[in-house]
């Protein structure tokens, strides 16, 4: 079976410093993996995907990056964080991109992060 | 402005009542899906509706797709205190090559014992 992991789960990070956050997936291959954003008890903002190996899709500018040094690793980072940068991030990843939809996305715990 | 606009936004609501949650677009899905996620964790696919028009029924939710397929909408029959959390809508628009799902904005759900 498939799992996603993510660490760490709880980050605390003074504004200025940079921030290394980690996705792995487990029990799959060549998978599509996401990075969301989520404020507060809201929906889910789209930041990085990635159908490949150093494939990276950006959808909104900001002062994050995102990784893929492995099939089954995804990486976001920044060089110096924001306060506006506090938030609940989440990896995901699904199987066999369809155009048409149907596509379920399996997400990971999260990592809370909290920028001061 | 959000692709998709779920309402309401926030619900609180007494065990036993029932409750319809809406996910509305002014661009066609060819497929929508419904995720529930509980605090502090990721969310958790509940359903993905296809057909315009479909029902489908998960015990005492009932998810229904728009005819024209630009909505959608949960249903959930006497509530329990185990259906609280966010409930948030996803899918692809159509014809737009877009390669990710768009979440809708969420609504909360609170149901009281």
């Amino acid at each position: 079976s498939q799992t996603i992991h993510q660490w760490p789960a709880t980050l605390v990070q003074p504004v200025g410093s940079p921030l290394s956050l980690e996705c792995t997936v487990e029990g799959t291959s060549n998978p599509n993996l996401y990075w969301y954003r989520q404020a507060a008890g809201r929906g889910l903002q789209l930041l990085f995907y990635s159908v490949g190996i150093g494939q990276i899709s950006s959808e909104v500018p900001q002062n994050l990056s995102a990784s893929r040094p492995q099939d089954r690793q995804f990486i976001l980072s920044s060089k110096k964080l924001l306060l506006s940068d506090s938030g609940f991030y989440l990896c995901a990843w699904s199987f066999l991109l369809h155009q048409t939809g149907g596509e379920t996305q399996y997400f990971g715990p999260g990592t809370r992060l909290l920028v001061l | 402005t959000q692709l998709l606009e779920q309402s309401p936004q926030f619900l609180s609501i007494q065990e036993g009542e029932n409750l319809t949650v809406y996910c509305n677009s002014s661009s066609v899905f060819s497929s929508l899906q419904w995720y529930r996620q509980e605090p502090g964790e990721g969310p958790v696919l509940l359903v993905t509706v296809v057909t315009g028009g479909e029902v489908k029924k998960l015990k005492r939710l009932t998810f229904q797709f728009g005819d024209a397929r630009k909505d959608s909408s949960l249903h959930i029959t006497a509530a329990q205190p185990g259906d609280t959390g966010l409930y948030l809508c996803a899918g692809i628009p159509s014809g737009t090559g877009r390669r990710a799902l768009t979440f809708g904005s969420g609504t909360r759900l609170q149901v009281q014992p």
